[in-house]
């Protein structure tokens, strides 16, 4: 079964950190371009970042620019977001989100993880 | 960059049509034959219905297509069934450097 399990997400403060995992089954992780897109509550879908799949080229919104890194372990099967400088905006359900379909298609999402940053 | 400027909802009665408009600019829609659209239910991860303006992934129902012009891409609707009511949100890819921006969304309802 394809399948995308992200973990990692929880509560931080304002200004913490936290990196999130997601493990890839089913299919050839290493052959397919990444991404994670948020949604926070009640509203909208963002696109964040995006990786090769090679683990070249990432790219990130502006709103996480300096503060997000992405990664990749193709050997694991697992995609990595290590966010800093948390703030308040960056409350949202993040999704795994893999490219197999077409490069500029997101066929197979995760469950979603949630990031709540609060004091 | 700003999200894509979807209606925020639409509605249509079973075996009805609808049509939901996605406005972008030539930065993005109108720039790329890059286009996809995602259905989502409440409490679930959204799921992808259209890609590249017009392609349907296997197992999404033919009652759904996708078109373009201009600036401005659409998703319909044909047959309308309970099941079809669910937020629609259209995502397009906007560049080497933006990559990808998304709709603000459209919640259909089935009368």
């Amino acid at each position: 079964e394809v399948q995308l399990v992200e973990s990692g997400g929880g509560l931080v403060q304002p200004g913490g950190s936290l990196r999130l995992s997601c493990a890839a089954s089913g299919f050839t992780f290493s052959s397919f371009e990444m991404n994670w897109v948020r949604q926070a509550p009640g509203k909208g879908l963002e696109w964040v970042s995006y990786i090769g799949s090679s683990g070249a080229g990432a790219r990130y919104a502006d709103s996480v620019k300096g503060r997000f890194t992405i990664s990749r372990d193709n050997a694991k099967n697992s995609l990595y977001l290590e966010m800093n400088s948390l703030g308040v905006e960056d409350t949202a359900v993040y999704y795994c989100v893999c490219s197999r379909a077409s490069r500029d298609a997101f066929d197979i999402w995760g469950q979603g993880t949630m990031v709540t940053v609060s004091s | 960059q700003s999200a894509l400027t979807q209606p925020r909802s639409v509605s249509g009665s079973p075996g009805q049509s609808v049509t939901i408009s996605c406005t972008g600019t030539s930065s993005d829609v109108g720039g790329y034959n890059f286009v996809s659209w995602y259905q989502q239910h409440p409490g679930k991860a959204p799921k992808l219905m259209i890609y590249d303006v017009t392609k349907r992934p296997s197992g999404v129902p033919d009652r759904f297509s996708g078109s373009k012009s201009g600036n401005t891409a659409s998703l319909t609707i044909s047959g309308l069934q309970a099941e079809d009511e669910a937020d629609y949100y259209c995502c397009s890819y906007a560049g080497s450097y933006t990559l990808y921006v998304f709709g603000i969304g459209t919640k259909v309802t089935v009368l």
